[in-house]
């Protein structure tokens, strides 16, 4: 099945800095590519996802960029705030289509 | 709409129980999924159906039963539980197929 290698496992930054994340994918006909944001005690949330007819998606400070020749794909957070410490989790479709093989996620921490 | 809900939100068993973990969706989805959460594993999908009467196995799916009798709701058996089950249980639908809304989670400890 799809195979999606997360990076890093875990990450510290400080307040106002950015913090990257980066995914990488095997099936080359995977065309969806979520992120989602899980706070302590709480389901995974979408916060932003791109398909492979794009190569950067914006919404305010996050924003994921797509390299479909590379087979990779990353998440971009600009300003970082205290509240946006999560655990955060990349996606790829499963073999059937209508379900979502995951990253072993990032634990980002920022620190005020 | 209440999204997806999941019951019940703690739950301890001991080695041999059954039990059924529940999920529903109001927003009328044909995809249901049930992943589980395990620490630096990330979610592994365990079963999923793509509409009422059709299921079909993840990644993990050994001891795990499912069905999907209406579109709503769509729960996870556990036939004899191990401790090796100890986990976080998600359930997600999607209208889709592809973008999936998750529930708040069933932390199953087996003993």
């Amino acid at each position: 099945g799809e195979n999606v290698e997360q990076h890093p496992s875990t990450l510290s930054v400080q307040e106002g800095d950015s913090a990257v994340i980066k995914c990488t994918y095997s099936d080359s006909a995977s065309n969806y590519f979520p992120w989602y944001k899980q706070e302590l005690g709480k389901g995974p949330q979408l916060i932003i996802d791109i398909r492979s007819n794009v190569g950067e998606k914006k919404d305010q400070r996050i924003a994921v960029t797509l390299n479909k020749t590379a087979k990779h794909f990353s998440l971009h957070i600009t300003e970082t705030q205290p509240e946006d410490s999560a655990v955060y989790f990349c996606a790829a479709p499963s073999n059937s289509g209508y379900a979502l093989n995951f990253g072993k996620g990032t634990s980002l921490l920022v620190t005020p | 709409n209440a999204g997806v809900t999941q019951t019940p939100k703690f739950q301890v068993l001991k080695t041999g129980q059954s039990m059924t973990l529940q999920c529903a969706q109001d927003m009328n989805h044909e995809y249901m999924s049930w992943y589980r959460q395990d620490p630096g594993m990330g979610l592994r999908l365990i079963h999923y159906s793509v509409g009422a009467g059709i299921t079909d196995q993840g990644e993990v799916p050994n001891g795990y039963n499912v069905s999907r009798s209406t579109t709503e709701d769509f729960p996870l058996r556990l036939l004899s539980a191990a401790p090796s089950q100890t986990s976080v249980y998600f359930c997600a639908s999607s209208g889709t197929g592809d973008t999936q809304y998750f529930g708040p989670g069933t932390r199953l400890t087996v003993l």
